[in-house]
């Protein structure tokens, strides 16, 4: 069972759009959402990150917004540039002393148009 | 660069062959992981370290050994491989005491099997 799920699949949005990828989790104890960004050839690398306790985190460009009810989160990238082509994935995990075992998302791969 | 590397970055392998993927983070973190990507599937976690000690096994096949003789080194053992075990192979490192638990991705091993 799928416990991060992840849309759309793909995306294709013109330079200077909004790009908006959305997450939905069912486990109410996940206390951990980061999104990670992969390009072709590289690992996935670590975009933003939130916690439950707040509805929204900005960081430039990108913006988490967190719906706890809903038990859903999503990525929007303002200002979309063809650099922000990449596979977009969203993942959840509940966070322990040990280790931070991540549930992703299936990815979602963004093609921003000149 | 994350401060996590791996190597090597391309294997193939034949079904009858073993071999070994390696992966060291220069982030001075406790907990090391193991990563399975295919496509059009979510990353799957396969084994977490905590303390040089395993943590976690997600039923992986016994023909994927880990290894993880300190905490800054990270060993996957391959043996008897079938086609499907056809993958990109992502270490992970993250601090699970002092840190935010991020996790940091190594650009991954792109694994073979024939």
């Amino acid at each position: 069972q799928q416990q991060v799920k992840q849309s759309p699949q793909s995306l294709i949005v013109q330079k200077g759009g909004i790009s908006i990828i959305n997450c939905a989790y069912e486990n109410t104890a996940f206390d951990y959402f980061p999104w990670y960004q992969q390009f072709p050839g590289k690992g996935p690398a670590l975009l933003i990150a939130i916690r439950p306790d707040v509805s929204e985190k900005k960081e430039g460009r990108f913006t988490i917004s967190f719906n706890k009810s809903a038990k859903q989160f999503s990525l929007h990238i303002m200002d979309s540039q063809p650099g922000d082509s990449a596979t977009y994935f969203c993942a959840a995990s509940v966070r322990l002393v040990g280790a931070n075992n991540l549930f992703f998302g299936t990815g979602t791969r963004l093609t921003v148009i000149p | 660069e994350t401060g996590v590397t791996q190597t090597p970055r391309h294997l193939v392998m034949g079904m009858t062959n073993k071999k070994s993927l390696k992966c060291e983070q220069h982030l001075g973190h406790n907990a090391m992981y193991w990563y399975k990507q295919s496509a059009k599937k979510p990353l799957e976690l396969m084994f977490v370290y905590n303390f040089k000690e395993q943590t976690e096994n997600n039923s992986v096949p016994s023909r994927f050994s880990p290894e993880c003789p300190n905490s800054s080194h990270l060993f996957l053992h391959l043996h008897t491989l079938q086609p499907e075990d056809s993958a990109l192979y992502l270490c992970a490192s993250s601090q699970q005491q002092t840190g935010d638990y991020e996790q940091y991705f190594g650009p991954g091993t792109r694994l073979t099997v024939t």
